[in-house]
């Protein structure tokens, strides 16, 4: 158990679907992160929220809307994806600042788009 | 963020020692040197970091050069549970709204 919960942990949805996912901490950090996996892929960073403020995009398509409506909660809103988006969704942790501090992740939810 | 370099794979026997070698020659003077694993099927774990002097807690060991342009994790008796991708990571000890950026990171397998 890290202290940073993702649910779900698995999601199926079809491509004209809108669905969510959900993450939540309850560590004290006031940055959080969304991360995607591909299959044999290193993670890409996708989004950053420092202090609830979107502080990095990644050049991520619109199909994917992020929402951090407190420290805590972090949110990932899906619609019309593709299949290509099927992979596992990860989010993390830390407290914002310098490098000195370390990320703590969530078990991840895997998506997989029909 | 400051690139590293790992081999893409190392193997190992049980209840053996493991040195995995992450290699950073552009490290800056406030870089931190991370390490993380990714276990099968589960989010990355934070495993240790350091600036200069070794560290130790109760699952690794990091060894840092001298120069600094190198550091080894150190798993002083690997278990099955070990197989996992290993992450060497440089963050800005100094820049605030540092970003955790992954490479491909090392694969470990532990042979019974």
């Amino acid at each position: 158990e890290t202290g940073v919960t993702q649910t779900p942990r698995h999601l199926v949805m079809g491509m004209t679907n809108k669905k969510s996912l959900k993450c939540e901490q309850h560590l004290g950090h006031n940055a959080m992160y969304w991360y995607k996996q591909s299959a044999k892929k290193p993670l890409e960073l996708m989004f950053v929220y420092n202090f609830k403020e979107q502080t990095e995009n990644n050049s991520v398509p619109s199909r994917f809307s992020p929402e951090c409506p407190n420290s805590s909660h972090l949110f990932l809103h899906l619609h019309t994806l593709q299949p290509e988006d099927s992979a596992l969704y990860l989010c993390a942790s830390s407290q914002a600042g310098s490098g000195r501090t370390e990320a703590f992740f969530g078990q991840g939810t895997r998506l997989t788009v029909v | 963020d400051a690139k590293t370099t790992q081999p893409n794979s190392m193997e190992s026997n049980e209840e053996e020692p493991v040195h995995l070698p992450c290699n950073h020659s552009t490290i800056s003077g406030t870089d931190y040197i991370h390490w993380y694993r990714q276990l099968p099927s589960q989010g990355p774990e934070y495993v240790i970091h350091g600036l200069t002097s070794n560290v130790n807690n109760r699952m690794a060991s990091l060894a840092i050069a001298e120069d600094r342009k190198s550091s080894t994790l150190i798993l002083h008796r690997a278990t099955l549970r070990d197989a996992a991708v290993y992450y060497c990571i440089l963050r800005d000890g100094e820049n605030y709204g540092q970003n955790f950026v992954f490479g491909p990171g090392t694969r470990l397998s532990v042979l019974p």
